[in-house]
């Protein structure tokens, strides 16, 4: 295990189409996040998964979007009809919660989307 | 609500010279405060924690609830010490809040 990976690394697409994101955590890690960052800004979060229960989702996530974790494995992220303002850097990032590192997040390398 | 201020873009400063990446917060409760690095080219990496008081890379932070502050600090910065840094906050959901980072520039 080599740590978080994401899939695609680019991703270049039409206004109007529909993408879809994965990611694979670490495969002991109970959590995993999803988070957006545009230029000149932190990672700001989406949404989260305790193992295959989507737990919280930001306010951020419009119903474009939607996030799936099937048997609290890998992850989907999927933006429809996606628009110009949905460029940016989509990160992933896994965490065990219930330890002595439960705010511990591995992240991955993560996605660009470039909605042109 | 959470919050945090990294109030710097950008902190250029010369190898061996003392670096303070500054890092304000706003949190009703008792936060978890974090430092992450994102050297060039790599991912998002945590570089420290405060419950941990540890030294990471010669990099120490101190939470100051009475300035609600975290400042990252360094006595003598070192080129490779170049990368974006992230002042976060997480409250009792292990959710972070990120700040929008500082360029840390070390020149030679």
């Amino acid at each position: 295990d080599t740590g978080v990976s994401q899939n695609p690394r680019h991703k270049i697409t039409k206004r109007g189409q529909n993408v879809t994101f994965r990611c694979d955590p670490i495969s002991e890690h109970n959590r995993l996040y999803w988070y957006r960052q545009t230029l000149g800004q932190g990672p700001e979060f989406l949404t989260y998964f305790q193992n295959e229960a989507q737990l919280e989702k930001s306010r951020l996530l419009s119903d474009r979007f939607s996030a799936e974790r099937p048997k609290g494995s890998f992850s989907t992220l999927e933006i429809q009809r996606t628009e110009q303002g949905d460029s940016a850097m989509y990160l992933c990032a896994s965490s065990l919660v219930g330890g002595q590192y439960s705010y511990e997040q591995y992240f991955g390398p993560g996605t660009r989307l470039t909605v042109t | 609500a959470q919050r945090v201020t990294q109030p710097e873009k950008l902190l250029s400063v010369f190898k061996g010279a003392p670096v303070e990446l500054k890092c304000n917060y706003s949190y009703s409760g008792s936060p978890e405060l974090f430092w992450y690095v994102q050297y060039s080219r790599q991912r998002l990496q945590l570089l420290l924690r405060h419950i941990s008081r540890e030294s990471i890379k010669g990099f120490t932070a101190d939470l100051n609830k009475g300035e609600t502050s975290f400042h990252l600090k360094k006595p003598f910065a070192q080129e490779e010490d170049s990368a974006m840094y992230y002042c976060a906050l997480s409250g009792g959901s292990y959710i972070p809040t990120f700040g929008r980072g500082t360029s840390l520039i070390v020149h030679p």
